[in-house]
């Protein structure tokens, strides 16, 4: 089946700091999703691409769709504490519609005071 | 507009027992989706459900199953419980309208002993 390789599994930045994290799979994806999970909660939708070569951003938040298909990027500007938590990338599976996702296992981000 | 409500947010069962979870999707939306959370296998899709048709299903055995109501209300069941079904269990809801984007609620965490 498809798989979402989420890489780093782990970040431990000053607050301030700008973070890059990324998603990567064998098999192409016509959509993009990235969350964010908090401890004890259900994940958050931060940005959807859905083209090839998008760049998406929200607020401090930019996020990148591979010009492959297999891949995409997610920036943080400036972290701020309340950026702690789980950032998971995620791609329906069989490219389009909604039929499931599948998510990557997550980069934890840490902030350091 | 209201969120994804997932009801109740914490159960705690005995092995062999059964249970029911709810979940209320985002008004308008058609589609829900089960997500099950673990540790160790991160976030695996169990099933979809639109119009109260199954759509799609994850890889899960028959005691894990589900159903939608007319008002896209739907539940999840999983019968004969086993140890290793302790997991935050994740409702997401979307259109199911060609938009993947879907839209988690809080989860059930489920133990059990």
């Amino acid at each position: 089946g498809q798989q979402l390789n989420q890489s780093p599994q782990s970040m431990f930045i000053q607050e301030g700091e700008d973070v890059s994290m990324n998603c990567t799979s064998s098999s192409i994806f016509n959509t993009w999703l990235w969350y964010k999970q908090d401890p004890g909660e259900g994940p958050v939708l931060l940005i959807a691409l859905y083209k090839a070569g998008e760049l998406t951003s929200n607020g401090r938040l930019t996020a990148q769709f591979g010009i492959t298909r297999k891949d995409s990027f997610l920036n943080i500007s400036a972290s701020i504490p309340s950026d702690v938590g789980i950032y998971f990338c995620a791609g329906p599976h069989s490219g389009g519609g909604a039929d499931g996702l599948t998510f990557g296992k997550g980069t934890h981000l840490i902030i350091q005071p | 507009k209201a969120g994804v409500t997932q009801t109740p947010r914490y159960l705690i069962k005995t092995r062999g027992q059964q249970v029911t979870l709810s979940c209320s999707p985002i008004s308008g939306h058609r589609s829900v989706s089960w997500y099950q959370q673990t540790p160790g296998q991160g976030l695996q899709f169990l099933f979809e459900y639109f119009s109260e048709t199954q759509r799609n299903k994850g890889n899960f055995p028959g005691r894990f199953s589900g159903r939608q109501f007319s008002n896209s209300r739907s539940e999840m069941n999983v019968s004969t419980l086993e140890l290793g079904d302790s997991a935050l269990y994740l409702c997401a809801s979307s259109s199911g309208q060609g938009r993947t984007e879907a839209f988690f609620g809080q989860g059930t965490r489920l133990t059990v002993v």
